[in-house]
């Protein structure tokens, strides 16, 4: 069954970078589009990036346009989000979340159980 | 401050209906029938019940139904059961980006 596995994430202060990956297994990881979101504690959801199956191509969220970044190896089945210049306002858990097929717009059937990040001095 | 407005909580008793509202703007929901539905229960990850509007993903049950009327969007939840007690989230396509609502809380009474 699909399976994706998120990790990479933790404490780190204020200024600083992580990068958060995304294990997925179950499917033909290279067929689908792949997307971020995240939940701030006790808040709703919020897009951050999606990119394309191929890789070549990726949209980013204007909140976060600049700091974040998003990459694949579809190789590896592996999808990564590169964030820099944390700020306290990032704390939330990630999710990757693999994108519905043959549905408009961007949907998301498949996700990971999320992985926190708390930015914090 | 989410894109989409949605009402913080609803309730309804078992077996009964409860809509919940999602509001947008003429860049998305009013724009596109790309709005989807997730249902999130307490420390789980959101899963997909609704998508272009008014579709099922295979395997979410019929009592779960989504319409939309100019830039409003709303899910009815008909047949309430204890099951169905989660965070509702309403998100719409907008040009290369989602944009999602604060989420609802439903409160099977």
């Amino acid at each position: 069954q699909v399976q994706l596995v998120e990790s990479g994430g933790g404490v780190v202060q204020p200024g600083t970078s992580l990068r958060l990956s995304c294990a997925a297994s179950g499917l033909s990881f290279y067929s689908f589009d792949i997307h971020w979101v995240r939940q701030a504690p006790g808040k709703g959801l919020e897009w951050l990036a999606t990119i394309s199956y191929v890789g070549n191509n990726q949209h980013i969220a204007d909140s976060v346009k600049g700091r974040f970044t998003m990459s694949r190896d579809n190789s590896k089945n592996m999808l990564y989000l590169q964030m820099n210049t944390l700020r306290a306002e990032d704390t939330a858990v990630y999710y990757c979340a693999k994108d519905f097929p043959r549905a408009g717009g961007y949907n998301f059937d498949y996700w990971g159980q999320g992985t926190l990040v708390t930015v914090s001095s | 401050q989410s894109a989409l407005t949605q009402p913080p909580s609803a309730s309804g008793s078992p077996g009964q209906s409860v809509t919940i509202s999602c509001t947008g703007t003429s860049s998305d929901v009013g724009n596109y029938n790309y709005v989807s539905w997730y249902q999130q229960h307490p420390g789980k990850a959101p899963k997909l019940i609704i998508y272009e509007v008014d579709k099922r993903p295979s395997g979410v049950p019929d009592r779960f139904s989504g319409s939309k009327s100019g830039n409003t969007a709303s899910l009815t939840v008909t047949g309430l059961q204890a099951g169905d007690e989660a965070d509702y989230h309403c998100s719409s396509y907008a040009g290369d980006k989602e944009v999602f609502g604060g989420g609802t809380k439903l409160t099977v009474l």
